[in-house]
This record gives C-alpha cells, structure tokens and sequence, in this order.
C-alpha cells in the first residue's frame, strides 16, 4: 500500500531565505506527482504537477524534483516571502490507480 | 462561475442528524472526486465519478455515507445519521477528462458535529 510521508510537519524561516520541503512515497510506481498549496479557509490549489518520466518541473520561485527510484521528491522555495506561508502537501497519482494519495503536509510559516 | 463551487461552507450538525453537501464541478468537467480530510492529516479519497457513473466508493467509510450524480455535473455528498467522528473538511474536485488529469479542487466544506 503506498504510503506519503512529509518532513517536517512544520518549518518557520525568516523571510528571504531558500527552502526545501520533503516528501517521500514507498511504492515507485507512480504515474505522477503533485504539489498543492493550502491556505486556512481556502481550498488546495495545485502548484506543480511531475509525471513519472521527468525529473523536475519549475514555476516561477517554486522548482519541484523527482527521484522515482529513491521515492523522493522536493519543492525548493526560492527567495521565500510572508505571502508563501500556508501549508503545502504532495500527493501521487499510481499507475493502477486514479486516486490521489497524500501526505498529511508541511505548515510552513514566513515570518516578515 | 470558474471553479469548483462547495456549499454549504460551513455546517453544523447534531449528532444523528442528517446532512447534505454540494460539489458544483468546473463545467466541461467529466470526473469528479469526493474526499474527506481530517484536522492536521491529508485528504482521504471517498468516492470518484465519471459523468453520472459512480466507478469507485470504496473510501467511503460507513453505509452512512451516500454520494451521487444524477446528471453528471452537480454531485450531492449525503451524510445519515452524523456522528462525531465525521467531523472533517469534505473537499471536492474535478478534472478534465482523465482521471489522472490534475484536479481542481473546490473550498470545501468543514463539518462539525456536535
């Protein structure tokens, strides 16, 4: 059974610093990953999606990677500003299957 | 409207009572996703439609929870009989075409029961 696992749980940085948020899956066959953004009241908004092919994908400040062998992928933060705080979960999407299934996500606060 | 449209927002019930929630998907979108999430947890997979054919309810978690697609757009999450343990955020998403699309997804609606 996969299953999704975010380190840290929380993260507090100052304002302008680079980050980088963690997250892990035990089974590799998957057939994308996903990283969304949550903030209180609101719902999760996608921010980058990798198939299982690519190695990386960038948006903007935001560069998420991809390592299917090793079951790990990161999202690096860069130039991190107040308005980035919010809670930030991955999920996969298997081969067999259409379902997301998520880590339980990193809080991560910017303080000004 | 542009996105996945939730309502109620919020609602609280007590404990027994009966609940409905509504998923209005982003229009053209042929799948549509239910999933429950706890506080401090990820979301929880509940049920999958595509159209008005539900192919998958295998998260839902008890014979309580009911959820359909008459037409295949608006979709009705039914809740009988709440208990405390139902309190979560319920969120609902739709994508394009394929199940594996990337998936929008609506506001949610958090649930508290009494």
């Amino acid at each position: 059974k996969q299953e999704v696992t975010q380190i840290p749980a929380a993260l507090s940085v100052p304002e302008g610093e680079n980050l980088v948020l963690n997250c892990s899956f035990t089974d590799s066959a998957i057939y994308n990953l996903q990283w969304f953004r949550q903030d209180p009241g609101k719902g999760l908004t996608s921010l980058l999606l990798i198939q299982s092919s690519q190695r990386e994908q960038t948006s903007g400040r935001l560069n998420a990677s991809l390592d299917k062998s090793s079951g790990r992928s990161t999202l690096y933060i860069a130039a991190s500003q107040p308005g980035d705080s919010a809670t930030y979960l991955c999920a996969v999407h298997m081969d067999s299957n259409y379902q997301l299934i998520w880590g339980a996500g990193t809080k991560l606060i910017i303080k000004p | 409207g542009a996105g996945v449209s939730q309502s109620p927002r919020y609602k609280v019930a007590k404990r027994g009572q009966d609940v409905a929630l509504r998923c209005d998907p982003i229009s053209g979108h042929v799948s549509l996703f239910w999933y429950q999430q706890a506080l401090g947890q990820g979301p929880e997979f509940l049920t999958y439609f595509q159209n008005e054919a539900q192919l998958d309810k295998s998260g839902l978690p008890s014979d309580r929870f009911f959820a359909e697609r008459p037409e295949g757009s608006v979709s009705t999450l039914k809740i009988q009989r709440t208990q405390q343990e139902d309190s979560a955020v319920y969120l609902c998403a739709s994508s394009l075409v394929r199940s594996q699309n990337i998936q929008y997804f609506g506001a949610g609606t958090r649930l508290s029961v009494l």
